[in-house]
């Protein structure tokens, strides 16, 4: 069974401050690795996402950590807003043509920003 | 601007009875996919057509369960049976075949089994 392990599993974090979430997976060819954002009642919408051939990726306020030899990989989210409080989920795949399709999902991670 | 949208938003069901939902995927996008979410879960892999050939099923997909994508265009899934099991929101999603791999959800069906 491919998995992907995330962790924590719920998070409180201060405005303004950073938001880490961490995930490790098993299968070595796993190529793709998405961060998915899910709020109440709407289904999950791309975040951020990277391949294995860089080690950081940054969008915005948002950036992704890939440990290739570790098999894990981070969300940081910097300078956390109330808008942020989402449920967040990384996710891997593997296509040998190139896209991605079958995608694996953590077990989720509940933000919640305070004020 | 239309994204993917699913129908019925909302369904209960008596425990053995059948039910379908409905998604109707963003009309460029080639691939649909059928995932299933339960509480405090992440989405879980179930099928995945390519217009409207079906590539692939997951093992959770029991015997019970029946995706179809006649034309290429909206797909349906069929739940024959219910068990309270089967409780769960029901996602669609699409993508082109050729794109960066990113997946475009719907909002989901929520089935509730009694």
């Amino acid at each position: 069974q491919q998995q992907v392990k995330q962790s924590p599993q719920s998070l409180i974090v201060q405005k303004g401050g950073i938001s880490i979430i961490n995930c490790a997976y098993e299968n070595t060819a796993f190529d793709y690795f998405p961060w998915y954002q899910q709020f109440p009642g709407k289904g999950p919408a791309l975040l951020i996402a990277i391949r294995p051939d860089v080690s950081e990726k940054k969008e915005g306020r948002f950036t992704i950590s890939f440990n290739k030899s570790a098999k894990q990989f981070s969300l940081h989210i910097m300078d956390s807003q109330p808008g942020d409080s989402a449920t967040y989920f990384c996710a891997a795949s593997q296509d040998p043509t190139g896209t991605a399709s079958k995608l694996t999902f953590g077990t989720g991670t509940r933000l919640q920003v305070t004020l | 601007d239309t994204g993917v949208s699913q129908d019925p938003r909302h369904k209960i069901t008596k425990r053995g009875q059948n039910v379908t939902f409905r998604c109707d995927p963003i009309s460029e996008h080639n691939r649909l996919y059928w995932y299933r979410q339960t509480l405090g879960q992440g989405p879980e892999f179930l099928t995945y057509f390519q217009n409207e050939a079906q590539l692939e099923k997951s093992r959770l997909l029991s015997d019970r369960f029946s995706a179809e994508r006649p034309k290429g265009s909206f797909s349906t899934l069929e739940i024959q049976r219910t068990e309270q099991g089967d409780s769960a929101m029901y996602l669609c999603a699409s993508s082109p075949t050729w794109g960066t791999g990113e997946l475009f959800f719907g909002e989901g069906s929520r089935l509730t089994v009694l």
